[in-house]
């Protein structure tokens, strides 16, 4: 069965800080992995998609990067900022017949200014 | 803005009730799958929809039932309303195939709150 963690659960850090999210999973068969972004109360918001093939992908001041072999993806986001402040998931597709996604328990960022 | 509207905003039913819940997925999207997610965790997957048939379900019970219509709109259904049912559900389509590979674009959710 597939689980998928991240840690840290809730992350602080002072406006400017780049700061570095974990994803790890059980199961390295996995079709992608996708981080999303969820304000409070809010749907998601896909930040960045990476196909299995793939080792990284950027957008703007965000990277993400996979490792399919130990089963770990990280959300680097540079010069973090007061808007950046959120809850930052992570899933991924696993098998099956469904393009289902599974996902972590988030970790909720707060940006001090 | 993903092009996927959900309505209601918020609802609140009391115990034994049943909801309908409704979404639009983007134009050309044929998949659509639901979730639930309980304050404080991830989404789970409750089911999927291709092309107007279940394509997959989750761990729930049958009292979660769905519909898929023609016109990119769909239903989740939920009967004999229980406290655990409050959560924000969230539909996402993808598409035009249900492919691994697709990107799943998320509504804004409906906050359902069972008294």
């Amino acid at each position: 069965k597939q689980e998928v963690t991240q840690i840290p659960a809730a992350l602080s850090v002072p406006e400017g800080e780049n700061l570095v999210l974990n994803c790890s999973f059980t199961d390295s068969a996995i079709y992608n992995l996708q981080w999303f972004r969820q304000d409070p109360g809010k749907g998601l918001t896909s930040l960045l998609l990476i196909q299995s093939s793939q080792r990284e992908q950027t957008s703007g001041r965000l990277n993400a990067s996979l490792d399919k072999s130990s089963g770990r993806s990280t959300l680097y986001i540079a010069a973090s900022q007061p808007g950046d402040s959120a809850t930052y998931l992570c899933a991924l597709i696993y098998g099956g017949a469904t393009n289902k996604l599974i996902f972590g328990t988030g970790t909720l960022l707060a940006v001090q200014p | 803005e993903t092009g996927v509207t959900q309505s209601p905003t918020h609802l609140i039913k009391t115990r034994g009730q049943q909801v309908t819940l409704r979404c639009s997925s983007q134009s050309g999207h044929n998949t659509v799958s639901w979730y639930q997610q309980a304050l404080g965790q991830g989404p789970q997957f409750i089911f999927q929809y291709y092309r107007e048939e279940e394509n997959g379900r989750g761990n729930f019970p049958p009292r979660f039932s769905g519909l898929q219509f023609p016109n990119y709109s769909s239903e989740l259904n939920v009967n004999a309303l229980e406290l655990d049912d409050s959560a924000l559900y969230l539909c996402a389509s993808s598409g035009p195939w249900a492919a691994p590979t697709d990107t799943q674009y998320f509504g804004p959710g409906t906050r359902l709150t069972v008294l």
